[in-house]
């Protein structure tokens, strides 16, 4: 069975720093790979998936994702976070033929002035 | 565009009591979920749909019951409340493609006393 591990159930970080949220995966077979953003009540958004082809995926705010099959990871990166960031960052692995997500346990990111 | 939309967004009911929670979606997807959303325990799949009339238990089915008698609804069934069901309940749909996201409602928060 799969199963998404997220090490970090919060990450504080100042305003324009740099930051990586961790994601880690276990499966046996080909899988898609997603981070989803949680902003305070509200549902949650895809940020960006991976299904194939090059193993850095962008988001349109400047988040990206690199997916190291060695490593089974999916870590989130950005290079300077803004406060409007803050937000709960989920990583979720499905299946390449089936349409279940399995998410990780979430993390929160702080930014601070 | 309303998405996915969940109703009512709070709710607090008392132990025993009974209730149904709506989504509806207007993206004519054939794939429906609810979720419950834990603190430190990111989201499980309680039931989902894969098309009208059709229902299949997630990974926390006890306690609760569904049914998907039009495509854009899924109704999420409590019959006698219990406070571990207090939580934070999500709706999404998609289209059952696995290369494509799952769509979310903003949740209905839910407290059993």
């Amino acid at each position: 069975a799969q199963s998404v591990t997220q090490l970090d159930s919060q990450v504080p970080v100042f305003e324009e720093a740099p930051v990586e949220l961790r994601c880690n995966y276990s499966s046996s077979v080909s899988v898609y790979l997603f981070w989803y953003v949680q902003y305070p009540n509200q549902g949650l958004q895809l940020l960006l998936k991976y299904l194939s082809g090059s193993t850095l995926v962008e988001s349109i705010n400047g988040f990206e994702a690199e997916f190291n099959k060695s490593q089974t990871s999916f870590h989130l990166r950005k290079p300077s976070v803004h406060i409007s960031d803050t937000a709960e960052y989920f990583c979720a692995v499905s299946l390449s033929g089936f349409q279940k997500l399995v998410f990780g346990t979430g993390t929160r990111l702080l930014v601070s002035p | 565009n309303a998405g996915v939309t969940q109703t009512p967004k709070f709710r607090v009911l008392k132990t025993g009591q009974s209730m149904t929670l709506l989504c509806a979606q207007d993206m004519n997807h054939e794939y429906m979920y609810w979720y419950r959303q834990d603190p430190g325990m990111g989201l499980r799949l309680i039931h989902y749909s894969v098309g009208e009339g059709t229902t299949a238990k997630g990974e926390v089915p006890d306690g609760y019951n569904v049914s998907r008698l039009k495509k854009q609804n899924f109704l999420l069934g409590l019959e006698s409340a219990a406070p571990s069901q207090t939580s934070v309940y999500f709706c999404a749909s998609s289209t059952g493609q696995p290369r494509q996201p799952q769509h979310f409602g903003d949740g209905t928060r839910l407290s059993i006393l």
